[in-house]
């Protein structure tokens, strides 16, 4: 079963409005990140925070967790056309063996409308 | 400086058929995954790989599917007989060594697309 699922399903804006994103997970967490998948292509590494971490920022982006309710938002900023995409969060389940098993929600499908 | 390369970018399968989907890690990585996706879903971890080691094929399923990643050359996924709910974009991601920890992030490929008709 999927671990995290990110909500809305779907977002439309307009160019400019800030996007916000959320993700909840069901279990432990040694981290969770955020990726970003254009259409047809591989997924690009966003942001990852770690269970010890409330807020993370990058650019535009703004990341924050809250561990009491295993639930995650990923905020973007001055939205651009070009950060039209979907976005996923993944976790890494707490006693995952050290290693990067990500376990992934079904992601957010962002339009941003020039 | 490139990325994890994936060949091919769409492979069209009948039903029956083998398919095998290649895998070159980014350079100095030796840590490779598979994860499949299938539309409008999110990726399902498949297998870890290490050089000549499979570390964790928790996500593969046990019959027709098996992967390796040799000491030289890339990492293979095979899928023996396919049939036609294989169809799905498979994604291959690296890591480096100093970094397999799971607080290093992972670089994905752009994905082999499969098609089993």
């Amino acid at each position: 079963s999927q671990q995290g699922e990110e909500d809305p399903q779907a977002l439309s804006i307009q160019e400019g409005e800030n996007a916000t994103m959320n993700c909840s997970y069901k279990t432990s967490i040694n981290n969770l990140q955020w990726y970003r998948q254009n259409s047809g292509r591989g997924l690009v590494h966003l942001i990852l925070i770690r269970s010890n971490e409330r807020e993370k920022h990058s650019g535009r982006l703004r990341v924050t967790l809250d561990t009491s309710k295993k639930s995650s938002s990923l905020l973007i900023t001055a939205s651009r056309a070009a950060d039209t995409a979907s976005y996923f969060c993944a976790t890494v389940p707490g006693g995952s063996g050290g290693y990067n098993k990500l376990i992934f929600g079904a992601g957010t499908r962002l339009a941003v409308h020039p | 400086n490139a990325g994890v390369m994936q060949n091919p970018r769409h492979l069209v399968r009948r039903r029956g058929q083998e398919a095998r989907l290649r895998c070159s890690p980014m350079k100095g990585h030796s840590h490779v995954y598979w994860y499949r996706q299938l539309p409008e879903e999110g990726l399902k971890f498949m297998v870890y790989l290490q050089k000549e080691n499979i570390i964790d094929e928790s996500g593969m399923p046990k019959e027709r599917f098996s992967a390796e990643f040799p000491k030289e050359g890339p990492s293979i996924l095979r899928i023996q007989q396919v049939v036609r709910g294989d169809s799905a974009a498979y994604f291959c991601a690296s890591s480096p060594l100093q970094g397999s920890s799971y607080n290093s992030p992972l670089h994905f490929g752009n994905g082999t697309r499969l098609t089993v008709t």
